[in-house]
């Protein structure tokens, strides 16, 4: 069974800080690693990962995965208050159908002015 | 060009009742799926169709039914609720060959 953990569970920081998010998996035959952003509804898409120590960046948002240890990192940083939010990640495996994708339980960012 | 939108936003339902969540999507895209969101346990995949005219389990099905209307439509049904499926569901969409999900905003569900 595919498995996702994300730490923290929760985080309170002050704008300005610099942010890690932690992702670990498990999953059998490894196709791609997506972070996504979730603040009042609907998530929305970050990144996605699929080959091992390339950094995929967004303006101050920043992820790279390392497929050896199963892990990958969302690094954010001069944090604003429009930062908080859920960060979820996910797995998704070959030989399934796209879009199947196993959610960790997200880390839950709040951003103090 | 709205995206992924859903139907109801909210509902409250008492324990044996039945209702249909809509789903539409206007991208065009192939697959579609639905989730359910839970506290502390991320998002699970209850039932997903990779094309028009296929449906399949995902990880939670039990309690659930979807319909694959047309390609823009995906529905879900629950014929006789009950209280652990009080939960947020998501539709979501993707196109060929890629594992980005676009999101519709969420039905929120309270089965008493």
């Amino acid at each position: 069974e595919d498995k996702v953990v994300q730490s923290p569970l929760s985080l309170v920081v002050h704008e300005g800080d610099t942010v890690t998010l932690n992702c670990s998996y498990e999953v059998t035959n490894f196709r791609s690693l997506l972070w996504y952003k979730q603040e009042k509804k609907a998530p929305t898409f970050l990144f996605m990962l699929t080959s091992s120590g390339i950094e995929k960046k967004s303006g101050r948002l920043s992820s790279i995965l390392d497929k050896k240890e199963l892990f990958s990192i969302l690094n954010i940083t001069a944090t604003q208050t429009g930062d908080s939010a859920i960060y979820l990640c996910a797995v998704e495996a070959k030989g399934t159908s796209y879009g199947k994708l196993t959610f960790g339980q997200g880390t839950i960012l709040t951003v103090h002015p | 060009n709205a995206g992924v939108t859903q139907t109801p936003k909210f509902q409250v339902l008492k324990t044996g009742q039945s209702m249909t969540l809509q789903c539409a999507q206007d991208m065009n895209h192939n697959s579609m799926y639905w989730y359910r969101q839970d506290p502390g346990m991320g998002l699970r995949l209850i039932y997903y169709s990779a094309s028009e005219g296929t449906t399949d389990k995902g990880e939670v099905p039990n309690g659930y039914n979807v319909s694959r209307l047309n390609k823009r439509e995906f529905s879900l049904r629950l014929e006789s609720a009950a209280p652990s499926q009080t939960s947020v569901y998501f539709c979501a969409s993707t196109e060929i060959n890629t594992g980005e999900l676009f999101f519709g905003e969420g039905s929120r569900l309270t089965v008493l």
